[in-house]
């Protein structure tokens, strides 16, 4: 069974600083997906990861990935109190099939 | 290009009742996902509608049903409802083969059962 797990679940940073999350995942998958959701809101897409080594960027937002080591992380710069929601990262086991991990709440302190 | 919608939006049913949740996927999607998602968890998948088939079922009792129609718009049925199935149900949409590999989020149907 696919198990997915991010750290830390609850994160409480102040404006301006950097952090990571971290998802781990235990068997071998070609996707992982990152999320963001508001409270009371769907899922807005950040990231697909699809291979090895991969790292994409939007804003401040930053998200890798580690397929041997079955790790992902979301590296935040500079926060800002918009950034203020929970992120789930989520791994494929076949055909878009997504098993999410159980989120991070991020809150931005001014 | 439309986005996937869902309806309704909210719903309050009784214990012991029936349930039927609709999505439309996004056009030129032929796959459709559902997902519970539970009060400060993350979405747990359902199962998975991939032409008008089931392609795919996860850890949910038979009283879970769903349906696929030939425009790939969705439904989920819940019978003999209980008061765990209180959530967020969301379904996502996408077309295999495509190399962006997205998954698009409906914004969901709170069900609430008393």
């Amino acid at each position: 069974e696919l198990k997915v797990e991010q750290n830390p679940l609850f994160l409480s940073m102040q404006e301006g600083k950097n952090y990571t999350i971290y998802c781990n995942y235990s068997t071998t998958s070609d996707r992982l997906y990152w999320y963001r959701q508001d409270p009371g809101k769907s899922l807005e897409s950040l990231f697909v990861l699809l291979s090895n080594g991969a790292v994409k960027q939007e804003g401040r937002l930053m998200a890798s990935l580690d397929t041997k080591a079955r790790l992902s992380t979301l590296h935040i710069t500079a926060a800002v109190h918009d950034l203020s929601a929970t992120y789930f990262c989520a791994v494929n086991f076949g055909n878009e099939k997504l098993t999410f991990g159980t989120g991070t709440r991020l809150t931005i302190i001014p | 290009e439309t986005g996937v919608t869902q309806s309704p939006t909210h719903l309050i049913k009784t214990r012991g009742q029936q349930v039927t949740l609709r999505c439309s996927s996004q056009s030129g999607h032929n796959t459709v996902s559902w997902y519970q998602q539970a009060l400060g968890q993350g979405p747990q998948f359902i199962f998975q509608y991939y032409r008008e088939e089931e392609n795919g079922r996860g850890n949910f009792p038979p009283r879970f049903s769903g349906l696929q129609f030939p425009n790939y718009s969705s439904e989920l049925n819940v019978n003999a409802l209980e008061l765990d199935d209180s959530a967020l149900y969301l379904c996502a949409s996408s077309r295999p083969g495509l190399s962006s590999y997205e998954q698009y989020f409906g914004p969901g149907t709170r069900l609430t059962v008393t």
